[in-house]
């Protein structure tokens, strides 16, 4: 199985901070990765596809880049809105997420 | 974007078995990989697995034991069979699409299940 292993777990920013995410594969994913934003009792919300992809809709200050093993989710000057918790997913081989990251206010 | 819902009973007694039916509009369930995923109650998300074709599945190695995906194309639903639950199963089950090289890009809203 591939392991996904997410950094930080919790991470405290304010409002217009540059945010970064990184995930790391246990083994080469290609460029197989998606990164998904939750927020409390709601549905994941898709945000990148294939490392780097911006799903439809989703504010260009969100980037994702990497390819291979080490993968970063960028949020660039941090909104209200973005205040949430982050996952990754390889889907190079069936699928894994990593454990989350909680982008709290500090 | 397709439409899920997940439907089946928000409790299961110990050592039973957990049913869940997705059903789906909006697509049909012979193409694209139909997931299910959980979240125990403050944790984080597990891909428990996925149908394709109508009939091929893949499960995540920790479950694979427990676990079984079937479709039903008359209906266009998928389910989701999990046998003898503990408590350790108690989580949010989500349904989800998968769009090959997208990832899971429509979700169902997700439904609780408790093991009592």
């Amino acid at each position: 199985d591939i392991q996904m292993t997410q950094s930080p777990s919790t991470l405290s920013a304010s409002v217009g901070d540059r945010v970064t995410i990184t995930c790391r594969a246990s083994q080469s994913i290609n460029s197989w990765l998606a990164w998904y934003q939750q927020k409390p009792g709601k549905v994941p919300k898709l945000l990148i596809y294939k490392a780097s992809s911006l799903e439809s809709g989703v504010p260009s200050r969100f980037t994702g880049s990497g390819s291979g093993t080490d993968f970063t989710l960028t949020i660039s000057c941090l909104q209200p809105d973005d205040f949430a918790t982050y996952y990754c997913q390889q889907y190079s081989l069936y699928s894994t997420f990593g454990q989350g990251t909680k982008v709290e206010l500090k | 974007q397709a439409q899920l819902q997940e439907s089946g009973p928000g409790v299961v007694k110990p050592s039973e078995t957990l049913s869940l039916t997705c059903t789906v509009s909006g697509a049909f369930i012979s193409s694209y990989y139909w997931n299910w995923i959980r979240q125990p109650p403050g944790k984080g998300l597990e891909w428990i697995g996925y149908i394709y074709n109508s009939g091929n599945t893949n499960y995540n190695a920790s479950l694979e034991s427990r676990v079984t995906i079937s479709a039903d194309t008359s209906k266009n639903q998928f389910s989701l069979h999990l046998t003898s639950v503990t408590a350790a199963d108690t989580a949010v089950y989500y349904c989800a699409r998968h769009t090959y090289g997208i990832g899971l890009e429509s979700w169902g809203q997700g439904t609780l299940v408790t093991v009592s």
